[in-house]
């Protein structure tokens, strides 16, 4: 079984600003792989960084970074130089290799950048 | 990055009739697709998994008669949403999988909005 929980529903940040969105998981896989997606108000589901649990170095996308602290199940997102075009519902997502690749979804933070 | 396109945008229809939703990997093959339904400001609740050439596999809770997924090809999944009613109204998404279960990255269409009157 899988979980992920995202425990700030809402966040908002002034445009230029560092941001960091929070996430944590529990799967009983382990080989597990992690997962960042974005929707924004169209709702298309846009990935914005993937990171494999066997992999110690934190992933980074440009201005998109991961801490990603195994031991503790914490997966959080840092956007750096935050845009206006970051506002957008942000979902962590956790996937292993024996659940047929199904993502297990956190409840989401809508993140707003303000002008 | 790769594609994924999903057809009809937007769908209303009468209480009663059938709906069917396409999702076409457009440059990649995709054995197994996903469909996830969304209620609004709500996180994706994955309905199915969709494998080429054999039946999906359905979540708890969801009843197979009622959502029909047909997976003939490599690139194509279809969902029918059979009789549909009001309480089937939501925003529907699919999401192909590229590469193999080691890489196992998502992409999504751009969603189906159903509104049965």
């Amino acid at each position: 079984a899988q979980t992920v929980t995202q425990s700030q529903p809402e966040m908002s940040v002034q445009e230029a600003e560092t941001v960091t969105l929070s996430c944590t998981y529990d799967t009983s896989e382990n080989n597990y792989y992690l997962f960042w997606y974005k929707q924004p108000p169209s709702r298309q589901m846009i990935l914005v960084i993937r990171q494999e649990a066997y992999k110690q170095q934190n992933a980074t996308e440009n201005r998109f970074s991961v801490n990603f602290q195994k031991a503790a199940k914490s997966f959080s997102l840092k956007i750096s130089d935050s845009q206006l075009g970051d506002t957008a519902m942000y979902f962590c997502a956790v996937s292993g290799e024996t659940s047929g690749s199904r993502l297990t979804f956190g409840e989401g933070t809508q993140l707003t950048v303000n002008p | 990055g790769a594609v994924v396109s999903q057809h009809p945008s937007r769908v209303i229809c009468k209480s009663g009739t059938s709906v069917k939703i396409e999702c076409r990997s457009l440059d990649f093959q995709a054995t197994t697709m996903f469909w996830y339904r969304q209620f609004p400001k709500q996180s994706l609740m994955l309905m199915a998994t969709s494998n080429e050439g054999s039946k999906a596999t359905y979540e708890q809770g969801v009843e197979k008669d009622k959502f029909l997924i047909n997976h003939a090809s490599l690139t194509l999944s279809t969902l029918t949403v059979t009789s549909a009613h009001p309480e089937d109204s939501s925003f529907y998404i699919c999401s192909a999988r590229a590469g193999s279960i080691a890489k196992n990255i998502q992409y999504f269409g751009a969603g189906t909005r159903l509104s049965v009157l």
